[in-house]
């Protein structure tokens, strides 16, 4: 079974200050990795994923398999930046049945001035 | 077009109602998905279709039924539910369902009321 797990319900930092989410997973196998986002009153949509190794809007994220993590980090947090992240797990590809995507409970961000 | 619509927004239903909801792609995308997403949680995976076919149903209750017609439309629909069915419906489409690292577009959501 894949189970991914952020800590933090609610993360409030200033403006300028770095933010590190984290998001830890459990899978047997060759996991997918992603965060989505969700900024007020718009759908959920992919920030980032493993995979791709990109940085957007300034963030990262660093698939760390000895520690099963994949943490999301930014140097300085932007008022733009507050919203709800998710990091999510998929399995990777399968010839028999589709994937799943599995998603954490979630972090609201919060950037204050 | 890269967006997934869905429709209605919104929908209010007694539980002796039938109701669709209805999801709606131009991408391209082969797969489709069901979710279902209560207040301040994450959303949980109901239902996957792969080429117009079920690939996976997460132990969804047969009150709610889907329908992939063609590549581009996902339909739900909805029969005898109970007032805990209400929650945020969201769809969403990949290229591939066979192939985890594909991004996920969803849509809007459709906001169901169960009363």
């Amino acid at each position: 079974a894949q189970r991914v797990t952020q800590p933090e319900k609610l993360l409030s930092v200033f403006k300028g200050a770095p933010v590190e989410l984290k998001c830890n997973y459990s899978y047997s196998g060759s996991p997918e990795l992603f965060w989505y986002v969700q900024y007020s009153r718009q759908r959920l949509q992919l920030l980032l994923r493993h995979i791709s190794r990109e940085s957007i809007k300034g963030f990262t994220a660093d698939l760390n398999k000895g520690e099963t993590s994949f943490h999301l980090k930014k140097p300085f947090a932007q008022e733009e930046d507050s919203a709800m992240y998710y990091c999510a797990l998929s399995d990777g590809l399968n010839t028999g049945t589709a994937s799943k995507l599995t998603f954490g409970t979630g972090t609201r961000l919060q950037v204050t001035l | 077009d890269t967006e997934v619509t869905q429709t209605p927004k919104h929908l209010v239903m007694g539980m002796t109602n039938k109701k669709s909801l209805k999801c709606e792609q131009h991408m391209g995308h082969r797969a489709m998905y069901w979710y279902k997403q209560k207040a301040k949680k994450p959303p949980e995976l109901m239902f996957v279709y792969s080429y117009e076919k079920l690939s996976i149903n997460e132990s969804v209750p047969s009150r709610f039924s889907p329908e992939c017609p063609n590549s581009s439309l996902l339909n739900l629909h909805l029969h005898a539910l109970q007032p805990e069915d209400s929650a945020l419906y969201l769809c969403a489409s990949s290229q591939d369902a066979h192939r985890g690292a594909y991004e996920q577009y969803f849509g809007p959501g459709t906001r169901l009321t169960v009363t």
